[in-house]
């Protein structure tokens, strides 16, 4: 069964600090995905990357970076956090080409006070 | 890019009805669209989907329509039971595995 792990279920960070959000995957899946969840917006996609190294913007990339350093690793960055970015935030990841197959993590609920 | 809406944002029924939530798209090179449900707490779970050559898919008490002319897509859930209460949204995609989420609809099945 494939496992997607988000660090943190629950985060509380200050106004300034650097956020880092850390997604595991555990399925040798090529694409990740960070998305971010708020009421009445559904799920909206900050960063996705579909291979070691390369990541390209989603619809809200600001105020946001990832790193993904290993296939099987996808971190979430928020260099200065406000709090406009208090939120849930999913990862997902699913393989190159099954499109049908992607899987989410539990989430991260952040509040940035 | 591709903007999905979803309608209505919340639906409430009566256990044993009939629940239909729908989706419009803009990209008409979205050719996947699948249906997530997110229960209280829980993460989001594929449920049923659709590729752009049907017209109709049905699993159990689940169906979901696509009309491509329109740019329309829906959910039906028949004979609605109280473990369907959740939140469902709906996708837009193409092969490339990035989607466009709905803003989602909270369904309450009333027992």
């Amino acid at each position: 069964d494939v496992k997607v792990t988000q660090s943190s279920r629950y985060l509380v960070k200050r106004t300034g600090e650097k956020v880092f959000l850390e997604c595991v995957q555990d399925m040798d899946h090529e694409n990740m995905f960070w998305y971010r969840q708020d009421p009445g917006l559904g799920l909206r996609l900050i960063y996705f990357s579909y291979d070691v190294k390369m990541k390209e913007k989603g619809d809200i990339p600001e105020g946001y970076s990832v790193s993904r350093e290993k296939k099987e690793r996808f971190s979430l960055i928020l260099e200065s956090a406000s709090t406009n970015q208090t939120s849930m935030y999913l990862c997902a990841s699913s393989l190159m080409g099954a499109v049908e197959k992607l899987f989410f993590g539990s989430g991260t609920q952040l509040s940035v006070l | 890019g591709e903007n999905v809406e979803q309608h209505p944002s919340t639906l409430s029924v009566q256990e044993g009805d009939s629940a239909v939530i729908k989706c419009t798209y803009s990209d008409s090179a979205s050719n996947y669209f699948p249906w997530y449900k997110q229960e209280l707490g829980k993460r989001p779970q594929l449920i049923i989907d659709i590729r752009s050559n049907v017209g109709e898919k049905k699993d159990q008490r689940i169906a979901v329509t696509l009309n491509k002319t329109a740019k329309h897509f829906s959910l039906h859930i028949t004979e609605t039971q109280p473990e369907d209460s959740a939140v469902y949204f709906c996708a837009a995609g193409n092969n490339f595995n990035k989607f466009y989420f709905g803003s989602g609809t909270k369904l309450n099945v009333k027992p």
